[in-house]
């Protein structure tokens, strides 16, 4: 019952800039949109997360529309490591639902 | 960052016997923790919320008899499969919430259990 749609799978060139969007059309005035990670067999890591406005850290940006329907997250230049699912969740109340993500592929 | 450590990282059994997983939130209380499970190519699935000194809340479809979950202090839940069957294995993933309600989780390494 995810309320994100994400594309199967991306590949993006080492050293580029990976965008990996993300749709969330019934989102709520108050549910953050929260990016996690899942490198093969480890636990998720968190990568980003916010509400309404664009958003910055070490790892990455995450642009949100006007209408907040839709995201993207960036990451500014890919390495090898980066390889890896990405999921974009809307949170619900305390619960953190994962959808099927977006395959990453960083290619040398 | 926060740390969320489980035990153990791995653990093949017999089945029909039960077994034990751990998750510890290492430098910050948990007031929430969650469990989850992933079948190989396939997404985290939630299990159950746990909050710390009340009984767990599980997901439609999860047998609460099956998946024992205990959260008796605020750092530590543990996720016990009783009279594990190989439909059981998977990888189980805990994840542990700060007090500070809808705050970031963080999530534990995992733990493959295989039932043989």
């Amino acid at each position: 019952d995810a309320k994100t749609t994400q594309p199967t799978s991306m590949d993006c060139a080492e050293g580029r800039a990976a965008n990996l969007p993300c749709n969330h059309s019934t989102i709520s005035g108050n549910e953050y949109v929260y990016w996690y990670r899942q490198i093969h067999s480890q636990g998720p890591q968190y990568i980003i997360h916010g509400l309404k406005n664009n958003e910055t850290n070490e790892m990455a940006s995450l642009i949100i529309t006007e209408d907040r329907k839709s995201s993207t997250l960036i990451l500014p230049h890919a390495t090898l490591r980066d390889t890896a699912v990405y999921y974009c969740i809307v949170r619900v109340g305390n619960d953190m639902r994962f959808g099927a993500g977006t395959r990453l592929t960083v290619k040398p | 960052g926060a740390v969320v450590s489980q035990h153990p990282s791995w653990v093949i059994c017999k089945s029909g016997t039960s077994v034990k997983i751990e998750c510890r939130s290492l430098d910050f209380q948990a007031t929430t923790m969650f469990w989850y499970r992933q079948f190989p190519k396939q997404s985290l699935m939630l299990m159950a919320t746990s909050n710390e000194g009340s009984k767990a809340t599980y997901e439609q479809g999860v047998e609460k008899d099956k998946f024992l979950i205990n959260h008796a202090s605020l750092t530590l839940s543990t996720l016990t499969v009783t009279s594990a069957h190989p439909e059981d294995s998977s990888f189980y993933i805990c994840s542990a919430q700060g007090s500070l309600a809808g705050g970031r989780l963080y999530f534990g390494p995992g733990t493959r259990l295989t039932v043989l």
